[in-house]
């Protein structure tokens, strides 16, 4: 099953603007992932933050985290045609003797040069 | 090596037949994982290991499905009777440690089963 929720499913933009997506998960964690996907490839990596951290910055990527709605929002600023990919938000549930990520729904985001 | 490794990246198979799709971690990560990812959908999990004890199989959808890793490095995924949905990506992820503490999960580029 999903943990996770993004939102939106789809987004396109303009090379040079913000992209912004969102993620909702149900339950408890130790910390949240975002990876990128480029189509037909594998699953990238780009930051993880933990539960008790609130906003973290990688390049030109900001992660923000609130326990409290079970939300997160990953901001990459002045996109570039590069960024186009799949974006998956990921967790890692507090549960004895759990050890996976659970994976969201995903946004596809979109680049416009 | 450098990076986790799959092969075959395309698969074929007739509806019945049995599959088998191998994952090479990276060198000394102690945990592996396999997800399944339907097209337009997130990977979901399959199974886990650290080293060569299975401690997770709870995400194989029937008993068609077999992973095994014998010798805690190579593990293959053996798929019986393939059905049409079992048509989707299968990646392979591993990490040095626990998933708590090491973080993040390296994976592989996939294998495309098609089931026709």
């Amino acid at each position: 099953s999903q943990q996770g929720e993004e939102d939106p499913q789809a987004l396109s933009i303009q090379e040079g603007e913000n992209a912004t997506m969102n993620c909702s998960y149900k339950t408890s964690i130790n910390n949240l992932q975002w990876y990128r996907q480029n189509s037909g490839r594998g699953l990238v990596h780009l930051i993880l933050i933990r539960s008790n951290e609130r906003e973290k910055h990688s390049g030109r990527l900001r992660v923000t985290l609130d326990t409290s709605k079970k939300s997160s929002s990953l901001l990459i600023t002045a996109s570039r045609a590069a960024d186009t990919a799949s974006y998956f938000c990921a967790t890692d549930e507090i549960r004895f003797g759990n050890e996976k990520l659970t994976f969201g729904t995903g946004t596809r985001l979109t680049i416009i040069p | 090596g450098a990076g986790v490794s799959q092969s075959p990246r395309y698969k074929v198979a007739k509806r019945g037949q049995d599959v088998a799709l191998r994952c090479d971690p990276i060198s000394g990560h102690v945990s592996l994982f396999w997800y399944q990812q339907a097209l337009g959908q997130g990977p979901e999990f399959l199974t886990y290991f650290q080293n060569e004890a299975q401690l997770d199989k709870s995400g194989l959808p029937s008993d068609r499905f077999f992973a095994e890793r014998p010798e805690g490095s190579v593990s293959t995924l053996k798929i019986q009777r393939t059905q049409q949905e079992d048509s989707a990506v299968y990646l392979c992820a591993s990490i040095k440690g626990r998933l708590e503490f090491a973080g993040e999960l390296f994976f592989g580029e996939g294998s495309r089963l098609t089931v026709l």
